[in-house]
């Protein structure tokens, strides 16, 4: 079985300052999807950014791009002029693109000072 | 709009009682799925549906039980056997395989205490 691994519980940035989040992951398929979601104090799970596994181009949207290492089986979320409403839980998710059986890992709290 | 609802948002479990988690997804997703997530804690998956009359166990499914009979509802039911229920419950649907591109569309939980 897949598993998703993010070794950070707790980070912290200053307003307008850039931050990674690392992800690792463990899989013996080739074709899958990697995702990013952030869930608010709210508790709702909102998508950040997406990246297809057989694509070597970064992800982008608007503040947020990601590292993709496949190789290393690596998915770091950088978060560019960072803003209080980032302040979140991030959970980075994994999918085989042969089922639905998509994998979480535990989570990183990101909390941007003022 | 197009979207997920649970319900209740809040629910109380007595000893020895099941209960169930109501999810209805109005999206035409053939895939739903049902996640707990502990305090500080990531999803774990406790069972996934591919399509009508079919699911899956995720990794920890023990004291859980589910139902597909149709496509827009997947209900989760905590049994008594669930020994450590208090938790938060995510609903989650996508558009189903072959298209694990497309992420999963959540609803906003429900949270099951115990009395």
């Amino acid at each position: 079985a897949q598993t998703v691994t993010q070794s950070q519980p707790e980070m912290s940035v200053q307003e307008a300052e850039t931050v990674t989040l690392s992800c690792t992951y463990d899989t013996s398929e080739n074709n899958y999807y990697l995702f990013w979601y952030k869930q608010p104090p709210s508790r709702q799970m909102i998508l950040v950014i997406r990246q297809e596994a057989y694509k070597q181009q970064n992800a982008t949207e608007n503040r947020f791009s990601v590292n993709f290492q496949k190789a290393a089986k690596s998915f770091s979320l950088k978060i560019s002029d960072s803003q209080l409403g980032d302040t979140a839980m991030y959970f980075c998710a994994f999918i085989s693109y042969n089922n639905n059986d998509m994998r979480f890992g535990a989570g990183t709290r990101l909390t941007v000072k003022p | 709009d197009g979207g997920i609802t649970q319900s209740p948002k809040y629910l109380f479990r007595k000893e020895g009682q099941n209960v169930t988690l109501s999810c209805e997804q109005n999206l035409n997703h053939d895939a739903m799925y049902w996640y707990r997530q502990d305090p500080g804690q990531g999803l774990r998956l406790i069972y996934y549906s591919q399509i009508v009359n079919d699911f899956q166990k995720g990794d920890i499914a023990e004291g859980y039980s589910v139902s597909r009979e149709k496509k827009e509802s997947f209900p989760l039911t905590v049994t008594s056997a669930q020994k450590n229920p208090t938790a938060f419950y995510l609903c989650a649907s996508s558009p189903g395989p072959g298209l694990s591109n497309q992420p999963q569309h959540f609803g906003d939980g429900t949270r099951l205490s115990i009395l």
